[in-house]
């Protein structure tokens, strides 16, 4: 499978608790994006990387948030001391291009807080 | 920013039906896309298309860049088809994608 692949698919966690995802881009793809979709809601972006250099972060990337992408390959996105607002659906895409990319989605992690 | 909007917000069809999905933008834009988000969440691919037009089987898909629109045309809809549409633009200034917030589709046999 050359598509982008999230891990874990689910996560349940209890408030509080710190919580991390996973996400290896499409082969070759310079560009990660990470993206956050709440119900009944599109995608909101919150941050994306160059490489291992990460060039932009939403507002809505608050201090619990941190996102790496340590080798240029795969990222993680975690966030400290989750709170019942973080549940939704956490999106990574990748683009091969600098401008006019094409992105391209995985199947995403649906993060439920109780 | 950028600001997005797709109509209608809801589309109920009989199976066989066509029809017309609009995203409107409010500036430039260097990338458009359409997404169909399946049941699982995920957004599959449909058109990369910031001008011009493009078909793909019984989709099809147009972009008048210098008018700010989209239009998504579904011929011969099926249940398949089912599902939520988003149309997201990519700013001329960066790479981020804004997205509307999509039109649910309901096809009924």
């Amino acid at each position: 499978d050359t598509g982008v692949s999230q891990d874990p698919r689910h996560k349940i966690t209890k408030r509080g608790q710190n919580v991390t995802f996973r996400c290896d881009p499409i082969s070759e793809h310079n560009r990660l994006y990470w993206y956050r979709q709440t119900l009944g809601q599109g995608p909101e972006f919150l941050t994306y990387f160059q490489n291992e250099a990460q060039l932009e972060k939403s507002r809505l990337l608050s201090d619990r948030f941190s996102a790496e992408r340590p080798k240029g390959s795969f990222s993680t996105l975690e966030i400290q001391r989750t709170e019942q607002g973080d549940s939704a659906m956490y999106l990574c895409a990748s683009s091969p291009k600098v401008f006019g990319p094409e992105a391209f989605f995985g199947q995403g992690t649906r993060l439920t807080v109780v | 920013g950028i600001q997005v909007e797709q109509s209608p917000p809801d589309l109920i069809l009989q199976e066989g039906a066509n029809s017309t999905l609009r995203c409107n933008f409010s500036d430039s834009v260097n990338n458009l896309q359409w997404f169909h988000q399946n049941p699982w969440g995920q957004l599959i691919n449909l058109f990369y298309i910031p001008s011009g037009t493009k078909q793909n089987g019984r989709l099809s898909a147009t972009t008048v860049a210098t008018e700010r629109y989209s239009l998504l045309y579904i011929s011969s809809s099926q249940t398949t088809d089912s599902g939520v549409y988003f149309c997201a633009v990519g700013e001329t200034s960066g790479s981020r994608l804004t997205f509307g917030e999509g039109t649910q589709l309901t096809v009924n046999p």
